[in-house]
């Protein structure tokens, strides 16, 4: 079946610091892929997509994600984290036979001032 | 142009109830998406329907749980008989009519079972 794997639970950084949230998915053909931020008690919110082109994404608030296929990953990245960015980020991609979204369980970011 | 729109945003429910969540899709939007969320879980797909049509719902339970969405007004997720293990966090999504290549999500409605 097809899956998406976010390995981290919950990863802890300082401010300022940098951060890279892991997602792996399976099945080859270039899948849709996203990743979403969710604050506690509030809905998604879309940072980024990945369809064709430029491996390399850029998304809203700083972040940017990469499409690597040899790998089967889409690792998001930011170069500087702020407290704000603390909450739940979940990478998704659209299922290949539907129109469905495969979400990973999730990462928590918590963010040490 | 306002977003995805859910009610209500929380929902409690005593066993054996009804409750019926709604969602309107943003404006333009034709296709219409539910996931459901359990605590410390990511989103699991139930549902995908367009106007008067469910397309998809390979995701649904089979017994207590259906979904419509009509010519006119919301879609709606119905869940009779509720019980405790339906408590979780319902997140409706809606894309354009071309297509689901993005999803763009509502709020929620988490929904409580005493």
């Amino acid at each position: 079946a097809q899956s998406v794997t976010q390995p981290d639970i919950h990863i802890t950084v300082s401010e300022g610091a940098s951060l890279e949230l892991r997602c792996n998915y399976s099945y080859g053909a270039t899948p849709y892929l996203f990743w979403y931020v969710q604050s506690p008690g509030q809905g998604l919110q879309l940072l980024l997509k990945y369809f064709s082109g430029d491996t390399l994404v850029q998304g809203i608030k700083g972040f940017e994600a990469e499409f690597k296929r040899s790998q089967s990953s889409f690792n998001l990245r930011k170069p500087s984290v702020h407290w704000s960015d603390a909450a739940e980020y979940f990478c998704a991609r659209r299922d290949n036979y539907g129109q469905n979204f495969v979400f990973g369980p999730g990462t928590r970011l918590s963010v040490l001032p | 142009n306002a977003g995805v729109m859910q009610n209500p945003r929380h929902l409690v429910r005593r066993r054996g109830q009804e409750a019926r969540l709604r969602c309107s899709p943003m404006k333009g939007h034709s296709h219409v998406y539910w996931y459901r969320q359990l605590p410390e879980e990511g989103l699991k797909f139930m549902v995908y329907l367009q106007k008067e049509n469910i397309i998809d719902e390979s995701g649904m339970p089979k017994e207590r749980f259906s979904a419509e969405f009509p010519k006119e007004g919301p879609s709606i997720l119905r869940i009779q008989q509720v019980v405790r293990g339906d408590s979780a966090a319902y997140f409706c999504a809606s894309s354009p009519p071309t297509g689901g290549e993005t999803q763009y999500f509502g709020p929620g409605t988490r929904l409580l079972v005493l």
